[in-house]
This record gives structure tokens, C-alpha cells and sequence, in this order.
């Protein structure tokens, strides 16, 4: 199973809304990570879990919680979020390897955010 | 900031015709990776390629990369209309720790029957 599954498909939200993104991969990966992508743009990383431990925050907004129950999940909990962070949010997983820059990135197939 | 630069930033061509991309980066790399993004699709992997390495192959892919002149391309020979999606370079922190791909800004690719 080299697939990484992400719900919901599509969300739309008012700016008073929480909400949550979920994120599953069963590859055995230690390391799994959350993107923001704008249209036409590249993905841009939000946050990064190794080993279930949160390794990198990119300076997200505190509106933006992620949290990683175990190996296998990873939510991303929207609270308060303005109509700039409607975006593709992309979940991906890697095997993790600690010192090893040949980790190759597996995306899901993203939630479409809409704030409205 | 963005380390890779792509282009063109857009291209179409026919349907067997060949396609190349280029991707320039900014600071030294242990490896520079190609990914593929169907439209509004998640990513998916196409090929890695080591500072040491000059040249690789996969089926219809072919990346080079230069690295005195900090750029790489990405050939797709005898395209087809699958092959429509945009493409990103990305390369991971010098050094190693894999985890913070840096990702190019992309050529979207149409490919025309």
C-alpha cells in the first residue's frame, strides 16, 4: 500500500468554523508532513512530524494546529482561518530517514480549502 | 525563499513531440528530485538524481543535471496527453535531513493530440 489518503476531498468554512484535515498512510513512514499550495504555485511546507514529534514549524499561524496521534494520522485543526488561507492542503509521509537526503516525499491528493 | 527557479513557466506542445524543462537552484545540493502534479492533484515522484550524477534515465524521462552551473533539466521524450501536468523541481537541506524539500515554481506542461 504506497497510498496516502486525505479527508476530506473538499471544505468550506466560514471564518468562525473549526475545523479539522485528516491524513493516513500505511507504509510504515516515520515522517509525515502538511503543505500549503496556491494555485499555480509550489507547494510550501507548513509543518513536518518525525517519529511523531513535531521537527519543523514554518512560522504558521497559531490558527493552523497540527497534531499526530500516532504514526499512521495527521490532522491539521483550522480555527478562526481568514479567506487568504483557502488553498490545496497536501498531506505527505516519507520513510524518515534521519540524515538522509534521498527521502522520498509521498503526497496525498489534498483537501481543497475554501474560507469564506 | 524559493531555492529552484523553473522554466519556461509554461509550455504546449503536440503529442510525440518531446518536452524539456529547467530547473536553476541557488546553493550547493546532494540531490535534486522531479516531481509530477496533475491538475490540483497531489504530487507524485518521478526521480532523484545525486550531486554525482550527471545523467538519469526512467522510461520516457530523462533529467541532467550541472551541477557547476546549478541547474538541471527534466526531458520527457514522445509525449502524451497523460503527460499534461505541472512539474516541480525540489531539493532537500545540504547536508542531509531530508525532511524540508524546497520546492522550484514549476512549468506547467499541455500536451496537445
Amino acid at each position: 500500500d504506497t497510498e496516502v489518503t486525505q479527508t476530506p476531498k473538499h471544505l468550506v468554512m466560514g471564518m468562525t468554523n473549526k475545523k479539522s484535515l485528516k491524513c493516513e498512510q500505511h507504509m510504515g513512514h516515520r515522517a509525515m508532513y502538511w503543505y500549503k499550495q496556491k494555485a499555480k504555485k509550489p507547494p510550501e511546507l507548513m509543518f513536518v512530524y518525525s517519529y511523531e514529534k513535531l521537527s519543523i514549524n514554518e512560522s504558521v499561524p497559531s490558527r493552523f494546529s497540527p497534531e499526530c496521534p500516532n504514526s499512521s494520522l495527521l490532522n491539521l485543526h483550522l480555527h478562526a482561518l481568514q479567506p487568504e488561507d483557502s488553498a490545496l492542503y497536501l498531506c505527505a509521509s516519507s520513510q524518515g530517514l534521519r540524515r538522509s537526503s534521498t527521502d522520498t516525499q509521498y503526497f496525498g491528493p489534498g483537501t481543497r480549502l475554501t474560507v469564506l | 525563499s524559493q531555492q529552484g527557479e523553473e522554466d519556461p513557466q509554461a509550455l504546449s506542445i503536440q503529442e510525440g513531440e518531446n518536452a524539456t524543462m529547467n530547473c536553476s537552484y541557488k546553493t550547493s545540493i546532494n540531490n535534486l528530485q522531479w516531481y509530477r502534479q496533475n491538475s490540483g492533484r497531489g504530487l507524485v515522484h518521478l526521480i532523484l538524481i545525486r550531486s554525482n550524477e550527471r545523467e538519469k534515465h526512467s522510461g520516457r524521462l530523462r533529467v541532467t543535471l550541472d551541477t557547476s552551473k546549478k541547474s538541471s533539466s527534466l526531458l520527457i521524450t514522445a509525449s502524451r496527453a497523460a503527460d499534461t501536468a505541472s512539474y516541480f523541481c525540489a531539493t532537500p537541506p545540504f547536508g542531509g535531513g531530508g525532511n524540508k524539500l524546497t520546492f522550484g515554481t514549476g512549468t506547467q506542461l499541455k500536451v496537445e493530440l
